[in-house]
């Protein structure tokens, strides 16, 4: 079965406001976690990812804490856009399965303007 | 654009048919990872590629076979489709050097639909 998942299969964000994305998880080898973003029509795109001995990483404009005492991962995403309307998806890997990548179900992220 | 192109972009099969999809790997990336992905579901794991070697397998039946040629491009084979087999298929390309992680790079996927 699935070793990751989202809480909440959608989202629903005004333009300008910040999001979180939250992601539970339950491999506890889990070595690294990844971020990605799909947009209709695409392949799952590469946001943001951290590893299992930190727990916080920032990027442009997106922020990513891990939680490893409670098995999860969240993803900020400061003063959202429109582009940013897309599919998130965590995922997870671990030397134990030679970092091949086990994803979430999914979070469908919609801004209003 | 990640540089990992995948072919055909759509296709439709019946029950009981064979399918080849293709992938072509970013340049200098040595490793392929194929993944099925449900409508509404997040992409799994089918198999990984390295060095023309099956490298890892997911929790997929054998009538999901693949290869990988000298230029590190690579198929994915499924035979005697089922419906139950209509999904995205995205591919994901990567630099592998052995015991750590890399970053994949996923391809636009190509969409098949079984009848």
């Amino acid at each position: 079965g699935e070793s990751v998942g989202l809480h909440l299969p959608t989202l629903s964000v005004q333009e300008g406001d910040n999001s979180i994305i939250n992601c539970a998880y339950s491999n506890s080898a889990s070595d690294y976690f990844i971020w990605y973003k799909q947009e209709s029509g695409k392949g799952p795109q590469f946001i943001i990812d951290i590893r299992s001995n930190m727990d916080k990483r920032q990027g442009q404009r997106v922020t990513v804490l891990l939680n490893k005492t409670v098995k999860h991962l969240s993803l900020q995403i400061a003063a959202t856009q429109p582009g940013d309307s897309a599919v998130y998806f965590c995922a997870e890997t671990s030397p134990s399965n030679d970092y091949k990548l086990s994803f979430g179900a999914g979070t469908t992220v919609t801004v209003r303007a | 654009e990640t540089g990992v192109t995948q072919s055909p972009t759509h296709l439709i099969k019946t029950r009981g048919q064979q399918v080849t999809l293709r992938c072509s790997s970013q340049s200098g990336h040595n490793t392929v990872s194929w993944y099925q992905q449900a409508l509404g579901q997040g992409p799994q794991f089918i198999f990984q590629y390295y060095r023309e070697e099956e490298n890892g397998r997911g929790n997929f039946p054998p009538r999901f076979s693949g290869l990988q040629f000298p230029n590190y491009s690579s198929e994915l084979n499924v035979n005697a489709l089922e419906l139950d087999d209509s999904a995205l298929y995205l591919c994901a390309s990567s630099l592998s050097s052995g015991g750590i992680y890399t970053e994949q790079f996923f391809g636009p996927g190509t969409r098949l639909t079984v009848l």
